[in-house]
């Protein structure tokens, strides 16, 4: 099946530093990316839509200037964190949908971000 | 508002013993139903896709079904290795939408 990468699988950052996540897909293209957030025992909430060539769709609720999304090419979309603090400490999942009829989506392996 | 939950919550069995796991969904436009595993500090695990009422998937001690208003996954003699978090997800409406998750179901299986 399709594989999509995600860099890096742990981050343990300073308060009030960036971070950079990287998501790519390895075998396909995907014009749309997703990334979620995933806190302890709770489902996977979608932050924003990653949309190659344009600028990324966010949920309500999410800081665009804090969660910076880039989607440069057709297999790699990056989220930087900025300015990180404590309560951005989360597991960072992105995903793409593959180019077909199907809605099926392929997962990275996730970011645990902790931050100090 | 488009809503998926999950039941129950944790579940633990002990081996060799089935049961199943319960998703229910409220959604406009239903597109798909997908079922994941997903393992401590681990991203989504894809499963099954299920388009329409009466659709069944199996995998190896996994099976998947489908009603117009919930699905289960029967899971059959699990082993310990079957231990995880099942989440569903649906795809609705509009082709390239985000999924929305259910908050998943963790199974505890014991030798």
């Amino acid at each position: 099946g399709a594989v999509v990468s995600q860099h890096p699988s742990r981050v343990i950052c300073k308060s009030g530093t960036s971070v950079k996540i990287e998501c790519r897909s390895l075998d396909f293209q995907a014009t749309t990316m997703f990334w979620y957030r995933q806190f302890p025992k709770q489902s996977l909430m979608l932050m924003a839509t990653s949309n190659e060539g344009s600028k990324a769709t966010y949920e309500q609720g999410v800081e665009k200037d804090k969660f910076l999304i880039n989607h440069a090419s057709l297999t790699l979309s990056t989220l930087t964190v900025t300015s990180a603090h404590p309560e951005d400490s989360s597991f960072y999942i992105c995903s793409a949908p593959t180019l077909t009829a199907s809605p099926e989506a392929f997962f990275g392996q996730g970011t645990r971000l902790t931050v100090v | 508002e488009d809503q998926v939950t999950q039941s129950p919550e944790a579940l633990r069995l002990q081996e060799g013993e089935s049961s199943s796991l319960n998703c229910s969904y409220t959604v406009s436009g239903l597109r798909g139903l997908f079922w994941y595993r997903q393992d401590p500090g681990k991203g989504p695990e894809f499963l099954f896709t299920l388009y329409s009422a009466g659709e069944e998937k199996e995998k190896e001690r996994l099976k998947a079904t489908l009603t117009k208003k919930e699905s289960f996954l029967h899971i059959t003699a699990p082993k310990p290795e079957d231990s995880a978090t099942y989440l569903c997800a649906v795809a609705v409406n509009q082709a390239g939408t985000a999924l929305i998750f259910g908050k998943g179901t963790t199974l505890s299986v014991s030798s």
